[in-house]
C-alpha cells in the first residue's frame, strides 16, 4: 500500500550536534516529497520539497534532505541544530494515494524534536 | 490576503452541536484543502476543492462533516451533531495549481483547535 512512515516518534539532540530525521514512502511513481515543520500552536511551515533532478535539496532554517529512490527514502538533515529547531517535522508526499481521485498531501505521524541545551 | 486565515482560532463547543469552521486562503489561490490533526498525529485529509467543487471529499469521516466553497474563494467546514471524538485541530491550506514543475505544495493556515464538550 502506498504510505509515509516516519518510524522516530521523537528525537532528542544537543544543541550544536547534526540531526538526520528519518522519513520512508511507498509510491508507485517517483513522488513529489515534501518536509513541513510545526512549532506549537503554529501551522505547518514549508522546509523544502523535491519534485526531480538533483537528489539533495536545500530548504530553509539550514536544513537540507536527500531522495535516495533505491532506499524510498527522503531523510531531513541538518548539520548544527539550534535550540530554536525544536518543533514536530512532518514528511508529507504529494500524489494519489489511499482513497480519492484527486493527487494530494499525505502525511507522516510525524517526529518530534527536542534539543538540549 | 498574505497568508490563509482561519477563524475562529479556537472554539468550544458542546457535544450534539453544530459548528462552522472557515478558512480564507491566499487570493488566487485555486486549490483548497481541509486537513484534520488529532493530537500526537499528522494531519489527515479532509476534503479539497478546485474552485467551487469539491474535487475529493474521500475524507470526510462521516456525513455529519461537510465543506462548501460557494465563490471559489472562502471555504467553512460544517461540523453537525459534534462529537468528542471530533475534537482535533482543523487546518486548512491552498495551493495555486496541482502539482508541475515550480509547485510550491500547499501553504497552510495556523488552524482552529475544536473542542467538544
Amino acid at each position: 500500500a502506498q504510505s509515509v512512515t516516519q518510524p522516530d516518534i521523537h528525537i532528542t539532540v544537543s544543541e550544536g550536534a547534526s540531526l538526520e530525521l528519518r522519513c520512508n514512502y511507498s509510491y508507485g511513481a517517483t513522488p513529489y516529497l515534501f518536509w513541513y515543520v510545526q512549532s506549537p500552536g503554529q501551522g505547518l511551515q514549508l522546509l523544502l520539497k523535491y519534485f526531480s533532478g538533483d537528489t539533495l535539496v536545500q530548504g530553509i532554517k539550514g536544513f537540507e534532505a536527500e531522495f535516495k529512490r533505491s532506499q524510498s527514502s527522503f531523510n531531513l538533515r541538518k548539520p548544527s541544530v539550534h535550540w530554536s529547531d525544536a518543533a514536530e517535522y512532518f514528511c508529507a508526499v504529494y500524489g494519489f494515494i489511499g482513497t480519492g481521485t484527486a493527487s494530494k498531501l499525505t502525511f507522516g505521524t510525524g517526529t518530534r524534536l527536542q534539543v538540549t541545551l | 490576503g498574505a497568508g490563509v486565515s482561519q477563524t475562529p482560532s479556537n472554539k468550544v463547543t458542546e457535544k450534539g452541536k453544530y459548528v462552522e469552521l472557515r478558512c480564507d486562503p491566499i487570493s488566487g489561490h485555486t486549490a483548497l484543502y481541509w486537513y484534520r490533526q488529532s493530537l500526537g498525529q499528522g494531519p489527515e485529509f479532509l476534503i479539497y476543492f478546485q474552485g467551487t467543487g469539491a474535487a475529493d471529499d474521500s475524507g470526510l469521516p462521516n456525513d455529519r462533516f461537510f465543506a462548501v466553497r460557494p465563490e471559489g474563494s472562502v471555504s467553512t467546514l460544517k461540523i453537525q451533531r459534534t462529537e468528542r471524538g471530533d475534537s482535533a485541530v482543523y487546518l486548512c491550506a491552498s495551493s495555486f495549481g496541482q502539482g508541475g514543475e515550480g509547485y510550491d505544495g500547499y501553504t497552510f493556515g495556523s488552524g482552529t483547535r475544536l473542542t467538544v464538550v
